[in-house]
């Protein structure tokens, strides 16, 4: 078991670029979450999927998108990045909404310039 | 919504001391509370947690308890060791939802 993967692991973009960060458990869990670390902030999130189909607004979603793929996967998206988004992102799975245990992926590291 | 207050954002002590991280949360609906381990450059990994149930929970070095009425929690680590050392988070979870509340996180280190 993989547990929870991102990729890339560190990315550097311009002002203005897009990307996509992806993620992907293996633990057949139903709720993914894409949550941002920055210093003195602690974790903030930004989306969540209860379940494969839905999603939802965490309290910082303002310059992202989410496309929940599959029960698998759960892709953030910049559509036009900024330098306030310069952050450190974690995914993070559980097993469903009531089950409330949290497993966290390694993050991927992104300065946008 | 939920508002959840960690203290102290930096804690060192010596090899074998004890350490404390406390925290408050605003809204008396949570109901579950986990503290995670984050070290450097990895993601935060769960240590342990309770719910509003109990007032206590141990396991091994490291324990938590909860004050409902005062509606604050707090993680005790035992006999620390060098390889405590991390950034410590809480959270707070409301009965009926399925995101966290995250404190700011407690930086500890553990000093040979």
């Amino acid at each position: 078991n993989a547990g929870v993967t991102q990729t890339p692991k560190f990315q550097v973009l311009k002002t203005g670029q897009s990307m996509t960060l992806q993620c992907a458990q293996d633990m057949n869990h139903n709720s993914m979450y894409w949550y941002r670390q920055d210093p003195g902030m602690g974790l903030r999130l930004i989306y969540y999927s209860a379940s494969e189909g839905t999603t939802d607004k965490g309290e910082v979603p303002n310059g992202y998108n989410v496309s929940r793929l599959n029960k698998r996967e759960f892709s953030l998206r910049l559509e036009s990045a900024a330098p306030s988004q310069t952050s450190v992102y974690f995914c993070a799975s559980s097993l469903d909404r009531s089950s409330y245990e949290q497993y966290f992926g390694p993050g991927t590291r992104l300065t946008v310039t | 919504g939920e508002n959840v207050e960690q203290h102290p954002s930096t804690l060192s002590v010596q090899e074998g001391d004890s350490a404390v991280i406390k925290c408050t949360y605003s809204d008396s609906a949570s109901n579950y509370f986990p503290w995670y381990k984050q070290e450097l450059g990895k993601g935060p990994q769960l240590i342990i947690d309770i719910r509003s149930n109990v007032g206590e929970k141990k396991d091994q070095r490291i324990a938590v308890t909860l004050n409902k009425t005062a509606k604050h929690f707090s993680l005790h680590i035992t006999e620390t060791q060098p390889e405590d050392s991390a950034v410590y988070f809480c959270a707070a979870l409301k009965q009926g939802y399925s995101t966290l509340t995250f404190g700011k996180g407690t930086m500890l280190l553990v000093s040979p």
